[in-house]
């Protein structure tokens, strides 16, 4: 069965400094990957995605994530992070015959000035 | 803004009641997904939608049912509400939903069980 695993469920991090948030995830045939993000009270909104071809991939407000199928991760990072950062960050995994997504639980990023 | 629009925002209501919320997707997106957060679940797939069928169910109860309509609007249903219901529901749309699709979700609606 899908799932996914995010093993920080929150993070402290000043602005200006690096970040990654780690993915790990399981599936039995190739993954189609995403990372969501949902500041408080708002909806989820798309901040990159993993489908195939190049395994770095950019994302929006300067993300970027690395797919390692030998590791089963799929790691967000952030080369300098803002206080507008401050939001919490979703994984996905998709099936590869429907856009049902399998989520994991979550990191809540805090972003000190 | 995705695209996706989600009536009411809030609801409040008490324990055996029943509730509609809905959804209206992207312009052109055939799909609607239906997306249960709550702070001991998480983040859970409901039910999916392409085109008035059902086409994928995740762990919705049997109180709760959904439905697209004709202009592809969707209406997600929760009947015999208890506690526990109270969550965030989320809609999400994508334009066949057969794969390899990025989802667009809704704001959602906070439903408050009394």
């Amino acid at each position: 069965a899908q799932s996914v695993t995010q093993p920080d469920i929150h993070i402290t991090v000043s602005e200006g400094a690096s970040l990654e948030l780690r993915c790990n995830y399981s599936y039995g045939a190739t993954p189609y990957l995403f990372w969501y993000v949902q500041s408080p009270g708002q909806g989820l909104q798309l901040l990159l995605k993993y489908f195939s071809g190049d395994t770095l991939v950019q994302g929006i407000k300067g993300f970027e994530a690395e797919f390692k199928r030998s590791q089963s991760s799929f790691n967000l990072r952030k080369p300098s992070v803002h206080w507008s950062d401050a939001a919490e960050y979703f994984c996905a995994v998709g099936a590869w015959n429907t856009d049902k997504l399998i989520f994991g639980t979550g990191t809540r990023l805090q972003v000190f000035p | 803004d995705s695209g996706v629009t989600q009536t009411p925002k809030h609801l409040i209501t008490a324990t055996g009641q029943r509730v509609t919320l809905r959804c209206s997707p992207r312009s052109g997106d055939l799909s609607v997904y239906w997306y249960q957060q709550s702070l001991d679940q998480g983040l859970q797939f409901l039910i999916q939608y392409y085109n008035g069928e059902e086409r994928a169910k995740g762990n919705i109860l049997e109180r709760f049912s959904a439905q697209q309509f004709p202009d592809l609007h969707s209406e997600l249903n929760l009947s015999s509400l208890e506690l526990g219901d109270s969550a965030l529901y989320f809609c999400a749309s994508s334009t066949l939903g057969q794969g390899q699709e990025t989802q667009y979700f809704g704001p959602g609606t906070r439903l408050l069980v009394l």
